[in-house]
This record gives structure tokens, C-alpha cells and sequence, in this order.
């Protein structure tokens, strides 16, 4: 069974600074792999998302991840974080069986002014 | 085009009791998956339905069903609510499936905000 690991509950960096997320993933295929955030009160938002192809993928909001199978990680980065970034980023794995998501546990990111 | 919307937003009820929650999936979506989120258990995946039929289940009691109509529209039942079945219950909708089974985006909706007393 795919499972997703974000080993980072919080991270907490200054506003400006770079910004990377950690993603593990457990799938036995190919993965397709999306990055989600989740503001407070809100639903989840697409990020980003790999299905194949340039393993540097681009999403929106500035953010970029790059897939490494070797690893079995995909790492969520930006380069510049602002004020407005904090909230709760999930990485996913979609499942073969049906369409269906698993989750990590996510990562809270604060941004210090 | 109108995202996912989910009704009500908010709900209390007490234990004992059943609660059926609402979905309307972006316009030309054809499945709809439901997940509930906790503070202790995370994103979990309850269900999907595709053109009225449930394709998946997640590892979940038989107190929780669902249905999905001919208009994609997606309604969710959790019967003798228990305490743990406080949670933040998401619909997500995904164009239609491709028969090279290749994943579409999930799409969310804001979710409903359930507790049990």
C-alpha cells in the first residue's frame, strides 16, 4: 500500500527566506505526486503536481518540487516565502486503486516577520 | 466556473444521531471523492463515486455512505454519530476518467465543519 511521510510538523522561517519541504513517499509503480496547501477554515488548494516527464515541476504561487526516485522524495521549495505562505502544506500520492488520495500528515509553516 | 461546493458549512449534532452532507462538484466533473480530517488521524479517504457508482472505499465503519445522483451531485450519511466522528469532512471532484487511468487534479471544496456532542 502507497503511503506519504512529511517529516516536518512545523518549520517556522523568517519572511524572505527560502523555503523547502520534505516529502518520502512508499508507492510500488510510478508515482503521481501533488503538492496541496490548506490555509485555516479552507479547503485544500493545488500546488503542484508530478505525472511524468521533467522531474522539476513548476506549480503556482511561486512554488516548484522536484521528484527524485532514487530518494523517493518530493521536495516542495520556494525561494522567497512571504507573510501570506503560512498555513498547511500536504503532499500526496495517488492511488491506483481508484481515484483516491493518501496524504501526509502535513507540515505547518509560520512565517516570522 | 463555480469550484466545489459543499453545504452545510458548519453542523453540530449530538451522539446518536445521522447527518448527511452535500457536494456539488465543479461543472463536467464526474467523480467525487469524499475525505475526513482530524487533528490525530490526518486526510483519510472515504469514498469515491464515479457516474453514480461507488468505485472505492476507504477504511471506514458502515455508518458512513454515500450516494452519488445523475447530475454528479454527491451527498455523504454518517449514521449513530460517535464523538470521533468530529472532523472536517471534504468533497474533492475530478473530470471525468480517462481510460488510460491516468490521474486527474483533485479539486476541494471548503468542507464541512462536523461535531458531535
Amino acid at each position: 500500500a502507497q503511503s506519504v511521510t512529511q517529516p516536518d510538523i512545523h518549520i517556522t522561517v523568517s519572511e524572505g527566506a527560502s523555503l523547502e519541504l520534505r516529502c518520502n513517499y512508499s508507492y510500488g509503480a510510478t508515482p503521481y505526486l501533488f503538492w496541496y496547501v490548506q490555509s485555516p477554515g479552507q479547503g485544500l488548494q493545488l500546488l503542484l503536481k508530478y505525472f511524468s516527464g521533467d522531474t522539476l515541476v513548476q506549480g503556482i504561487k511561486g512554488f516548484e518540487a522536484e521528484f527524485k526516485r532514487s530518494q523517493s522524495s518530493f521536495n516542495l521549495r520556494k525561494p522567497s516565502v512571504h507573510w501570506s505562505d503560512a498555513a498547511e502544506y500536504f503532499c500526496a500520492v495517488w492511488g491506483n486503486a481508484g481515484n483516491m488520495l493518501t496524504f501526509g500528515g502535513g507540515t505547518r509553516l509560520m512565517v516570522k516577520p | 466556473k463555480a469550484g466545489v461546493t459543499q453545504t452545510p458549512r458548519y453542523l453540530i449534532k449530538t451522539r446518536g444521531q445521522q447527518v448527511t452532507l452535500s457536494c456539488s462538484p465543479i461543472s463536467g466533473h464526474r467523480s467525487v471523492s469524499w475525505y475526513q480530517q482530524t487533528p490525530g488521524q490526518g486526510l483519510q479517504f472515504l469514498f469515491e463515486y464515479f457516474s453514480e457508482t461507488q468505485r472505492n472505499k476507504g477504511n471506514f465503519p458502515g455508518r458512513f455512505s454515500g450516494r452519488q445522483f445523475s447530475n454528479s451531485r454527491s451527498e455523504m450519511n454518517v449514521s449513530t454519530l460517535e464523538l470521533g466522528d468530529s472532523a472536517l469532512y471534504l468533497c474533492a471532484s475530478s473530470l471525468l476518467w480517462g481510460g488510460n487511468e491516468l490521474p486527474y487534479e483533485q479539486y476541494f471544496g471548503p468542507g464541512t465543519r462536523l461535531t458531535v456532542t
